[in-house]
């Protein structure tokens, strides 16, 4: 029992590039996340997602990009990524009885 | 919208002596709270939550929160520090009708030996 995976676990990006951060669970959970932890700024989130086919922003969608074609899968694209992204990622999946999971996290860094 | 505030940017507490970790929360309805544990280099652990029911929740590693409804707070406490307990904690808050997590900043404990 994998619960949520998230690959890479580490990622240097130059200025301008794209990139896709994968997220995969196998709890059957409807609910996805993602968020950024910056330091002394907590987990901020970016983009979540209540079952297949349906996305919305989060506090700080600028920049990223998600789909949810399946239930497991729920990837964020960079599309020109920038130095303020610099940043650890988590994805996150849970039920509506409130039983959330994290993945361990891809730390970001953008030159 | 939902809100979570967490007072102290440090807690410090010697080994042995009670700690209590601030946080209070605003949100529209009924809230669920919760906390969770960053170890340097670490994913989230989950510690507790409240949902419903008694105020007094009972978590992980010996770790529980009281919900207090009038004053908006739900802090964290353990009547004996250790010293693998210094970490930095998270409080957190969804509100009825939402999916998602509201964080506050973060708390780090240190905890001395």
């Amino acid at each position: 029992n994998a619960g949520v995976t998230q690959t890479p676990k580490f990622q240097v990006l130059k200025t301008g590039q794209s990139m896709t951060l994968q997220c995969a669970q196998d709890m059957n959970h409807e609910y996805m996340s993602w968020y950024r932890q910056d330091p002394g700024m907590g987990l901020r989130l970016i983009h979540y997602s209540v079952g297949a086919g349906i996305t919305d922003q989060g506090e700080v969608p600028n920049g990223y990009n998600v789909s949810r074609s399946t239930t497991e899968d729920f990837p964020l694209r960079l599309l020109s990524a920038a130095p303020s992204q610099t940043s650890v990622y988590f994805c996150a999946s849970s039920t509506a009885g409130m039983d959330y999971t994290f993945g361990s996290g891809t730390r970001l860094t953008v030159v | 919208a939902q809100s979570v505030a967490q007072p102290e940017d440090q807690v410090n507490v010697a080994e042995g002596n009670p700690l209590t970790v601030k946080c209070t929360y605003s949100v529209s309805g009924n809230p669920y709270l919760f906390w969770y544990v960053q170890y340097p280099n670490r994913g989230l652990q989950f510690l507790l939550k409240y949902i419903t029911g008694d105020n007094l929740v009972k978590g992980s590693y010996g770790f529980e929160a009281e919900f207090n409804k009038s004053q908006t707070s739900f802090h964290l406490k353990k009547p004996s520090a250790l010293v693998s307990d210094s970490a930095l904690y998270f409080c957190a808050v969804r509100a009825s009708g939402y999916s998602t997590l509201t964080f506050g900043k973060g708390t780090m404990l240190l905890v001395s030996p």
